[in-house]
């Protein structure tokens, strides 16, 4: 069966380091990929995806995100973040011609001062 | 364009009532979606929608019903609340699950 796992469900950063975020997905396929955030009391906003092509993505807020076919990871980063980061982030995978998005549990980033 | 709406923002229902959360969205997606959130659960699907006269069932859809008379509504129906549907609801829409998922503000449910 699919799945997604974010392995990490709390992390806790200082402001100006540096962050990554895992996620590992099980599907048959090269699968689209995804990385949501959700600052409190919001929905979900999609931060950056990946298709195909450049195994490196950038997306919004400074972050990016890089696919490894051979670890079946596409892990987020951010070299520096910032108070305003402090979100839960959530991974999403599809698979090509299906009907559903499946999403992981999330980690919920807390930045120290 | 406002995106996608929901409503009500808050509910709180008494076991056994019913109700229905309004979602709508105004950017022409055929896929809708809707999902509940629950603390250390992530986003759970309930139901979905290809199209209008399109649904189908997610990972959690007992105790839910829908229907997309058109392509821009997707009310969620529940039709005899229990406390254990107390959660989050959001509704999202894209023009498939391979494009980005537009996300509502979401709806607050309790069930008492």
């Amino acid at each position: 069966a699919q799945s997604v796992t974010q392995p990490d469900i709390h992390i806790t950063v200082s402001e100006g380091a540096s962050l990554e975020l895992r996620c590992n997905y099980s599907y048959g396929a090269t699968p689209y990929l995804f990385w949501y955030v959700q600052s409190p009391g919001q929905g979900l906003q999609l931060l950056l995806k990946y298709f195909s092509g450049d195994t490196l993505v950038q997306g919004i807020k400074g972050f990016e995100a890089e696919f490894k076919r051979s670890q079946s990871s596409f892990n987020l980063r951010k070299p520096s973040v910032h108070w305003s980061d402090a979100a839960e982030y959530f991974c999403a995978v599809a698979r090509h011609r299906d009907d559903k998005i499946i999403f992981g549990k999330g980690t919920r980033l807390h930045i120290l001062p | 364009n406002a995106g996608v709406t929901q409503t009500p923002k808050f509910q709180v229902l008494k076991t056994g009532q019913s109700m229905t959360l309004q979602c709508a969205q105004d950017m022409n997606h055929e896929y809708m979606s809707w999902y509940r959130q629950d603390p250390g659960m992530g986003l759970r699907l309930i139901h979905y929608s290809v199209g209008a006269g399109i649904t189908d069932q997610g990972e959690v859809p007992n105790g839910y019903n829908v229907s997309r008379s058109t392509t821009e509504d997707f009310p969620l129906r529940l039709l005899s609340a229990a406390p254990s549907q107390t959660s989050v609801y959001f509704c999202a829409s894209s023009y498939s699950p391979n494009y980005e998922q537009y996300f509502g503000p979401g709806t607050r449910l309790t069930v008492t």
